[in-house]
């Protein structure tokens, strides 16, 4: 099915480092959110993003909804071991029950 | 902080039984959703469910799945005959309506041997 191609894949910092990842699409979508998934557990809804060009924080996290309503960022700022998981993009399609299309991951690890 | 349910946690089961997964939704989710997971991937929707009614069951393997929501409030995944293949995690997600955010209960692992 359909799926939202995040980059990076993983990532390997150190405590303290600031990280980027995005996500990007084909389609248009209305919505964005962030989801954080740890070993063992269900996803844990992060952010979420309304409008385009909109920028919302939640702690040291910050996404973006991007102009072209076809990607968004997530940034985490000063990066504690507690980063460490699976962080997803999602968005509801614009058809149908709105079915959420979730991104392909960005694995984080992060160094003590 | 209201919180989605699942039990069990961890199922093991043995190829060709039944199993069954349970979630109770957050209070007042008119929207639930049964999702599974394979290890290292996102998840992907089995059934949607508006209040007591399937709306979209079209990933769902309907000649060993079934899913229902009877009273509109918590709802049941079974597996019958269970296979290999169906080793993963079960997610159950609710939100308030279609297209909101969802919130996803801690997942059932199951392993089929």
């Amino acid at each position: 099915g359909q799926q939202l191609n995040q980059s990076p894949q993983s990532m390997f910092i150190q405590e303290g480092e600031d990280v980027s990842m995005n996500c990007t699409s084909s389609s248009i979508f209305n919505t964005w959110l962030w989801y954080k998934q740890e070993p063992g557990e269900g996803p844990v809804l992060l952010i979420a993003l309304y409008k385009a060009g909109e920028l919302t924080s939640n702690g040291r996290l910050t996404a973006q909804f991007g102009i072209t309503r076809k990607d968004s960022f997530l940034n985490i700022s000063a990066s504690i071991p507690s980063d460490v998981g699976i962080y997803f993009c999602a968005g509801p399609m614009n058809t149908g029950f709105q079915k959420l299309v979730f991104g392909t991951g960005t694995r984080l690890l992060v160094s003590p | 902080e209201a919180e989605v349910a699942q039990s069990p946690r961890y199922k093991i089961t043995e190829k060709s039984q039944a199993v069954a997964f349970w979630c109770d939704p957050i209070s007042g989710h008119a929207t639930l959703y049964w999702y599974r997971q394979i290890l290292g991937q996102g998840p992907e929707l089995l059934v949607q469910f508006q209040d007591e009614s399937v709306v979209d069951d079209s990933q769902l393997p309907k000649d060993r799945f079934s899913a229902e929501r009877l009273k509109g409030v918590d709802s049941t995944l079974k597996i019958q005959p269970a296979e290999l293949g169906d080793s993963a995690m079960y997610l159950c997600a609710s939100s308030l309506q279609q297209g909101g955010e969802q919130y996803f209960g801690p997942g059932t692992r199951l392993t089929v041997t």
